[in-house]
């Protein structure tokens, strides 16, 4: 079974500093997607990001880029220039691809990382 | 562009009780998917659907159901309520070839 594995349960980063979030997984697949969610207090899970194993280059979406190492199994969220509306919960997840669409299957979650930004 | 869309946003039950939860995918979705998420803890699947029908379930028992009308949108049924089936009920919805998983706000479920 797929495991996903945050071991950071808090952190916390200054206002306009850059902070990284740890992710690991356990998978013997070798194609799959990997996903890191923001939920606020609001409770909505917000995508951030998303990867595909298959693709080499890491994925950026503005002030978030990843740092993806397939042979480590390991898959960190960068958040550069932190804003206080970055301040949630982090969420890491897996995915596996439909074999008949590719299309992301269900989505395995970490532990989540509570991420605190200060003034 | 209307994103996902749940309802009620929250709801007391009594023990013994059933639910009913609703979802309404993103516009030009056709892929549903249930989560459950306990206090402090990641959501957990529960099922997935498409076409109508269930194609994929996750490790819940059999009191949890679900339906998918012609429309996308989505129903989530838990019968027999117990006392830790308190959670946070997200859905979520996607396109059948597509990779991008977006979610709802969620219905809070509290059973007393």
């Amino acid at each position: 079974a797929q495991t996903v594995t945050q071991s950071q349960p808090e952190m916390s980063v200054q206002e306009a500093e850059t902070v990284t979030l740890s992710c690991t997984y356990d998978t013997s697949e070798s194609d799959y997607y990997l996903f890191w969610y923001k939920q606020p207090p609001s409770r909505q899970m917000i995508l951030v990001i998303r990867q595909e194993a298959y693709k080499q280059q890491n994925a950026t979406e503005n002030r978030f880029s990843v740092n993806f190492q397939k042979a480590a199994k390991s898959f960190s969220l960068k958040i550069s220039d932190s804003q206080l509306g970055d301040a949630a919960m982090y969420f890491c997840a897996y995915s596996i691809p439909s074999i008949s669409s590719g299309s992301a299957r269900q989505l395995t979650f970490g532990s989540g990382t509570q991420l605190t930004v200060l003034p | 562009d209307a994103g996902v869309t749940q309802s009620p946003t929250h709801l007391i039950k009594t023990r013994g009780q059933q639910v009913t939860l609703r979802c309404s995918p993103k516009s030009g979705h056709d892929t549903v998917s249930w989560y459950q998420q306990a206090l402090g803890q990641g959501p957990q699947f529960i099922f997935q659907y498409y076409e109508e029908e269930e194609r994929q379930r996750g490790n819940f028992p059999d009191r949890f159901s679900g339906h998918q009308f012609p429309n996308y949108s989505s129903e989530l049924n838990v019968n027999a309520l117990l006392l830790g089936d308190s959670a946070l009920y997200l859905c979520a919805s996607s396109l059948n070839r597509g990779t991008a998983i977006y979610f709802g706000e969620g219905s809070w479920l509290t059973v007393v």
